[in-house]
């Protein structure tokens, strides 16, 4: 079946640096969701790409599709303490297929 | 605001026992889903509903069942059990394809 992949499964950062995950899928996505949880929270929705190719940014965040809708990224310019958990992408197909996620820590 | 809510933040069960997990949801959603989530192992689906009465597998659904006998309404039932079913359970509900919203979440320990 499919598999939707993202790396790294756990970065740590120095307040102030950029950071990157990563999603790769094994076959063609659908669409693309990015969710956010933090710690002891629950996943709260980011965004949704549809179009291949397609950029967006929610101010620091910048989340790209690829040109083969097989993967996608999110990119945060300048991480605060505040971008601290874990980030999941999702095919958005008949229904939602997660990735493991990316934990992201930030050293104030 | 979309609301979902969960019976329970935390419970505590013994092998074999029947468990119960509800969760309700505010907005006239069509989609209810049930995951499980283990550190390293993101969240996995188990159940999914996209109508009343109507269920489908997920990737997991051994030991599961589910019941939805109303639209706001969606129950996860563990038949029996097993310390391996020790997890957090979220529930999540969608319009169509759209965003899903989750509920708090439900940690379960099976002793």
């Amino acid at each position: 079946g499919q598999q939707v992949m993202q790396i790294p499964q756990y970065q740590h950062v120095q307040e102030g640096e950029d950071f990157t995950t990563y999603c790769n899928s094994s076959t063609t996505l659908s669409n693309i969701q990015w969710y956010k949880q933090r710690p002891g929270g629950h996943p709260v929705f980011l965004i949704q790409l549809v179009k291949s190719g397609e950029v967006k940014k929610q101010k620091r965040l910048t989340f790209q599709f690829g040109e083969a809708k097989k993967n996608s990224s999110l990119h945060i310019t300048a991480t605060q303490t505040t971008d601290v958990g874990t980030y999941f992408c999702a095919d958005s197909s008949y229904k939602l297929i997660f990735g493991s996620g990316t934990r992201l820590l930030v050293r104030p | 605001d979309v609301k979902v809510t969960q019976s329970s933040r935390y419970l505590v069960k013994r092998t074999g026992e029947k468990v119960f997990l509800e969760c309700v949801q505010d907005m006239d959603h069509e989609n209810m889903f049930w995951y499980r989530q283990d550190p390293g192992l993101g969240l996995r689906l188990i159940y999914f509903s996209y109508d009343v009465k109507m269920k489908e597998k997920g990737d997991i659904p051994e030991g599961y069942s589910v019941s939805r006998e109303k639209k706001e309404r969606f129950s996860l039932i563990l038949e029996s059990a097993s310390t391996n079913q020790t997890s957090m359970y979220l529930c999540a509900s969608s319009f169509s394809r759209d965003t899903q919203y989750f509920g708090p979440g439900t940690r379960l320990t099976v002793l």
